[in-house]
């Protein structure tokens, strides 16, 4: 249990251009989901908190019409990389948290995409 | 403030040895404590929680234990092998903090056969 998928696994796309990236959770129903974004040999930075239908709370720092986050349902939050730029390459990753129980407590991670912008 | 201080890597060992990755933090509530593993080229895999204080946390040999007095949850592992080599991150979450998770810097582990 608590599969969370995410989609494309790695990306290139050309400076300029706009890619999504999908975050679902395959075997529970996750109200939030969050997007981290790694650099090499580093940790995890957190860029934004969705709640299902509601907006996203972003990380200061963080450019929410850079980086828009969609939570349209209990199973799919998606991020968008607006006119990236090769700064915005990087490896995005997606966790979620589930409603109540077992699932509440932690998050559990997508396997991550690497976007690299050319 | 929350944050968590992890021990710096990398770790190298010959498999077989024992292995500890400190771990210790700071927070202003109660806070649920995790130790998650990273494979090259993946994203992260949750390997052991805790969720209060004296809680051991376990799995695939793996073991934490929530040290409140200490402030810490050090990862111990009896004998490890080659398939271990991957990132540990430490990391605490508070309800009351929007249930965000607060990282380590992450500890790198070799293993040598």
């Amino acid at each position: 249990g608590a599969v969370v998928s995410q989609h494309p696994s790695w990306v290139i796309c050309k400076s300029g251009t706009s890619v999504k990236i999908e975050c679902r959770s395959l075997d529970f129903q996750a109200t939030t989901m969050f997007w981290y974004r790694q650099f090499p040999k580093q940790s995890l930075m957190l860029m934004a908190t969705s709640n299902e239908g509601s907006k996203a709370t972003y990380e200061q720092g963080v450019e929410k019409d850079k980086f828009l986050i969609n939570h349209a349902s209990l199973t799919l939050s998606t991020l968008t990389v607006t006119s990236a730029h090769p700064e915005d390459s990087s490896f995005y990753i997606c966790s979620a948290r589930g409603l109540a129980g077992a699932w509440a407590d932690t998050q559990y991670f997508g396997p991550g995409t690497r976007l690299t912008v050319l | 403030g929350n944050s968590v201080t992890q021990m710096e890597g990398p770790v190298t060992l010959s498999e077989e040895a024992f292995l500890t990755i400190n771990c210790t933090y700071t927070a202003t509530g109660y806070p649920s404590l995790f130790w998650y593993v990273q494979y090259p080229g993946e994203g992260l895999q949750l390997l052991l929680k805790a969720t209060k204080a004296d809680d051991k946390g376990s799995n695939k040999g793996f073991e934490a234990t929530y040290r409140k007095e200490t402030t810490s949850f050090h990862l111990e592992k009896g004998s490890v092998q080659v398939s271990d080599s991957a990132v540990y991150f430490c990391a605490l979450g508070i309800r009351g903090y929007g249930n965000k998770l607060v990282f380590g810097a992450g500890t790198i582990l070799r293993v040598k056969s």
